[in-house]
């Protein structure tokens, strides 16, 4: 069973650009959540989808936003981006349709560098 | 809000020592609290999921608690190895909530 893929892995982008981030779950899994880790702060929650709907979200201005496709994949993007946008952001897919005690599966995650 | 804190930002131990890491939230009640691994480089990985009417488990070397009445969760690793040298995270959670994640605290195993 494949795992959750992050493409790209890297990216570099300027200050001012938009970036998309792309998420593929693990077959059969109906939420996805996206998480942005830099160091100091750990992994800070940014929006969960569950069947193309954004059940959750953390607190992020509004450049960030996301979406969820009819086959579960899942994309972020990151508008007029800036340094501090910077970080590895982490995909998650999960269960959830199995009960709220269900693990979630994380993807290798994207190094978004910003300058 | 709610707020998850682990008790320190990097915790070092020798090698066949047992590691404890804290891991406190307040602000709210979750029913369950998950424990994920970190290498360098790679997303967390699931390592146990503690109910709140369980107080107690364990995997292997691994032992977990759940105080519900001091809002905190242990995470003990026995006989710690080098191979243990990750960042560990905690993150309670209740029903459809998200999972949300403490800072993590980074353990040295040292040989």
């Amino acid at each position: 069973k494949a795992g959750v893929t992050q493409t790209p892995r890297y990216l570099i982008k300027t200050r001012g650009q938009q970036v998309t981030l792309s998420c593929s779950p693990i077959s059969g899994h109906r939420s996805v959540s996206w998480y942005q880790q830099t160091p100091g702060q750990g992994l800070q929650f940014l929006f969960e989808y569950f069947s193309e709907t954004q059940r959750n979200k953390g607190n992020f201005p509004g450049r960030f936003s996301g979406r969820q496709f009819s086959n579960s994949r899942s994309e972020m993007n990151v508008s007029t981006l800036e340094l501090g946008d910077s970080a590895l952001y982490l995909c998650a897919s999960s269960s959830r349709s199995a009960g709220p005690n269900t693990e979630a599966f994380f993807g290798q995650g994207t190094r978004l560098t910003v300058v | 809000s709610q707020k998850i804190e682990q008790n320190s930002e990097a915790l070092n131990i020798q090698e066949g020592k047992t590691a404890t890491l804290t891991c406190n939230y307040t602000n709210y009640s979750p029913a369950y609290l998950q424990w994920y691994r970190q290498d360098p480089g790679r997303g967390p990985v699931f390592l146990l999921l503690i109910r709140e009417n369980e107080k107690e488990k364990r995997k292997e070397r691994l032992k977990v608690t759940f105080d519900t009445t001091l809002k905190q969760s242990l995470f003990h690793i026995t006989a710690s190895q080098p191979a243990d040298s990750a960042t560990n995270h905690c993150a309670p959670h209740s029903g459809n909530t998200p999972l949300v994640f403490g800072k993590g605290t980074r353990l040295s195993v040292i040989a």
